[in-house]
C-alpha cells in the first residue's frame, strides 16, 4: 500500500498520560500535515512540515501538543498530559509540490481519553 | 481563505445524479474550489478542484458559475458507496500564502438511497 499510513489506528489512554502518534507519508511527498477532527465537525488544521521544517505551528491547540519530522520522512504528533477534550480523530496528510499533487489523507488515529 | 456554505444534508436515489451545491461568494481571483469527501471512519478523499472552468474526472464533474460565487459537484450515477460527507473548500494555489491549509466546514452529508 502506497498511501498515507498512520499508527496506531485507535488509542485509549488515561487522563494525564502522554501519547504519541506516527504518520508515514506517501513516498516523495515533501509536505506533511496534521489535522484534528472532533465528532460532527470537519477536520481542523494543526500544523504542517515542508521536508523536515515545521513551517506552521501556530494552530497547535496548546503547548501540550508538539510534532516532529526529524528526517523529512515520517512524523510524530505528541500530546502531553492528555485531557478528555483531546479525544478526537487525528489525521495526517501529505502532498508534493514538485509532483503537484493534492493532499492525501491517512485513515487517522482515534484517541479516546478516559 | 473564503468561507463556503453548503446544505447540511441531501438524499439521492441510487443510480441518479447527485448535485451538491456550494456557495463561496467571497472567493478571490486566485482561489480554487476543492471538493473532498469523507466516508464514515475514513480520512478525507480528494475528489476534484477547479479555478473557473468546469472540470471533469473519473469521479465527478465540477461546475463553477461564471461569477465564481457558487459551484456544484455532480456525481453522475450515485452508488451506495458514495454515501459520505462532502466538503467544499476554497484555497489558494499550491505555493501561495495559506496554500498549505485546507479549511473544512461541516460539509454536506449525502445519503444515497437504494
Amino acid at each position: 500500500d502506497t498511501g498515507v499510513s498512520q499508527d496506531p489506528r485507535h488509542k485509549i489512554t488515561k487522563r494525564g498520560q502522554n501519547v504519541t502518534f506516527r504518520c508515514d507519508p506517501i513516498s516523495e511527498h515533501n509536505r506533511l500535515y496534521w489535522y484534528r477532527q472532533t465528532l460532527g465537525q470537519g477536520p481542523e488544521f494543526l500544523t504542517y512540515f515542508q521536508n523536515e521544517a515545521q513551517l506552521e505551528k501556530s494552530r497547535l491547540l496548546s503547548d501540550r501538543f508538539s510534532a516532529e519530522r526529524p528526517k523529512g520522512s515520517f512524523s510524530t504528533l505528541e500530546i502531553q498530559r492528555t485531557e478528555q477534550g483531546d479525544s478526537a480523530m487525528y489525521l495526517c496528510a501529505s502532498s508534493s509540490i514538485r509532483l503537484n499533487t493534492e493532499a492525501f489523507f491517512g485513515q487517522g488515529t482515534r484517541l479516546t481519553v478516559v | 481563505d473564503a468561507k463556503t456554505t453548503q446544505p447540511t444534508s441531501m438524499d439521492c436515489a441510487e443510480g441518479r445524479a447527485a448535485n451538491l451545491p456550494c456557495n463561496h461568494s467571497t472567493i478571490s481571483g486566485n482561489e480554487y474550489v476543492y471538493w473532498y469527501r469523507q466516508i464514515h471512519s475514513q480520512g478525507p478523499q480528494y475528489i476534484i478542484h477547479g479555478l473557473k472552468n468546469n472540470e471533469t474526472n473519473e469521479m465527478a464533474s465540477l461546475i463553477i458559475t461564471e461569477d465564481r460565487k457558487s459551484s456544484t459537484l455532480i456525481l453522475p450515477h450515485a452508488t451506495l458507496r458514495d454515501t459520505a460527507v462532502y466538503y467544499c473548500i476554497v484555497r489558494g494555489q499550491y505555493s501561495g500564502a495559506g496554500s498549505y491549509q485546507l479549511t473544512f466546514g461541516k460539509g454536506t452529508k449525502l445519503s444515497v438511497i437504494p
